[in-house]
């Protein structure tokens, strides 16, 4: 199975700050990648799917991007809203996710 | 309007069964990829297993971590997908989460939680 590994785990952050999360694969996925956001207790929320398309409702601060085997999701001005764990996924074929990553208010 | 509805979460032994339903409207299930997602508290997301489209003739695929031991299954007449888990650990005590997925794009259900303890 493809492993994907997430860094940093942590990312402490202030509002406004320009905010950058990578998702590394263990081979090469096509485009079948996608960035969660999660909140304590709540259901995942997709934020980017086919590793750049915005998913309808969320904010242009959001960007997605990559190819290959590396992948990264921008947030451009952090927000009060954005604190959360940060999840990626490829979704191909025998899907897997990273172990997330949990922006924290500086 | 897409919607997921999971139910069928329960208490359950060591050892035990247990069948989740998946109950999806708003869109026709067997244009869908459908997928079972996990999260036990404080822990990541886990990939359980999936259910492949009409055009993909159905294919199952699982997590080596169930493989053997819990079965997808779906009645597209129905629009319900289910998860059929034999032999439960304690180890499965997590949210389920279905998951379906069309041109790229995924929705989630709320989740449905299962508790393997004695």
């Amino acid at each position: 199975d493809i492993q994907m590994t997430q860094s940093p785990s942590t990312l402490s952050a202030s509002v406004g700050d320009r905010v950058t999360i990578t998702c590394r694969a263990s081979q090469s996925i096509n485009t079948y990648l996608a960035w969660f956001q999660q909140k304590l207790g709540k259901t995942p929320k997709p934020v980017i799917y086919l590793i750049s398309t915005l998913e309808s409702g969320v904010p242009s601060r959001f960007s997605g991007s990559g190819s290959g085997t590396e992948f990264t999701l921008t947030i451009s001005s952090l927000q009060p809203d954005d604190f959360a764990t940060y999840y990626c996924q490829q979704y191909e074929d025998h899907p897997t996710f990273g172990q997330g990553t949990k922006v924290e208010i500086k | 309007e897409v919607q997921l509805v999971e139910s069928g979460g329960d208490l359950v032994q060591p050892g035990g069964s247990l069948r989740l339903s998946c109950a999806a409207s708003g869109f026709t299930l067997n244009d869908h990829v459908m997928d079972w997602v996990r999260q036990a508290a404080g822990k990541g997301l886990e990939w359980v297993g999936r259910t492949k489209n009409k055009d993909s003739n159905y294919a199952t695929q699982y997590a080596a971590s169930v493989n053997g031991r819990f079965t997808v299954s779906r009645d597209d007449s129905k629009n319900l997908m289910y998860l059929q888990m034999n032999g439960l650990k304690s180890e499965d005590t997590a949210m389920y989460y279905c998951v379906s997925w069309l041109s790229g794009r995924c929705f989630w259900g709320q989740g449905t939680l299962v508790t393997v303890s004695p």
